[in-house]
């Protein structure tokens, strides 16, 4: 059973442009679930998506987005690239959204903005 | 104060040692987990649990509700087990809250 691949793996972009990040999750699971990585502030959520609708957002500015298609797979958008959105971003996929199903992660994007 | 506070941040120790992290809580929560991050990024999960203890292998996780606490076991520690070990708890559905992490450096 293959496991959540994210792509790109690397990606390197200028401020002001945007970026897509993909996630598809392990089969048949249909929520997925994004994090932002980074050295000072650690893991934090940014959102849930569950059946193409968005559940759950974290406090990150609007310049964050996301989607999720039929198939389950999601992709997040980030917009206006700030020097501090320099992270790595980690989506995991869960069969259901109860809250106590298992969280499978993805090996990440690693995105630096210069 | 974090929502999930995890201690030690930082733990050495020799190969063969027992070893234990903890993690506690401030909020409601469905279930707690326990992941595994290796250098370059990806993260794998240990246990999940929302009562009483798991084990797999050289790893046990305990919870106490009421305390609103949970620890990590190693035995038998290994080099290999050398990783960030980092405790989340599940929230809102699939919200994840995560403490800031354990690095752990298991010597031979």
């Amino acid at each position: 059973k293959a496991g959540v691949t994210q792509t790109p793996r690397y990606l390197i972009k200028t401020r002001g442009q945007q970026v897509t990040l993909s996630c598809s999750p392990i089969s048949g699971h249909r929520s997925v679930s994004w994090y932002q990585q980074t050295p000072g502030q650690g893991l934090q959520f940014l959102f849930e998506y569950f059946s193409e609708t968005q559940r759950n957002k974290g406090n990150f500015p609007g310049r964050f987005s996301g989607r999720q298609f039929s198939n389950s797979r999601s992709e997040m958008n980030v917009s206006t690239l700030e020097l501090g959105d320099s992270a790595l971003y980690l989506c995991a996929s869960s069969w259901d959204r109860v809250g106590n199903t298992e969280a499978f992660f993805g090996q990440g994007t690693r995105l630096t903005v210069v | 104060k974090n929502e999930v506070e995890q201690s030690p941040q930082n733990l050495t120790a020799q190969e063969g040692e027992f070893i234990t992290i903890n993690c506690s809580y401030s909020v409601g929560i469905s279930a707690l987990h326990w992941l595994q991050q290796h250098p370059g990024g990806g993260i794998v999960s240990l246990f999940m649990l929302s009562s009483g203890k798991k084990k797999h292998g050289r790893l046990i996780a305990t919870i106490n509700i009421q305390e609103k606490h949970s620890s990590l076991h190693i035995t038998a520690s290994h080099p290999r087990d050398s990783a960030v070990y980092i405790c989340a708890a599940s929230q809102d559905g699939n919200k994840l809250v995560f403490g800031a992490g354990t690095i752990l450096r298991v010597k031979s």
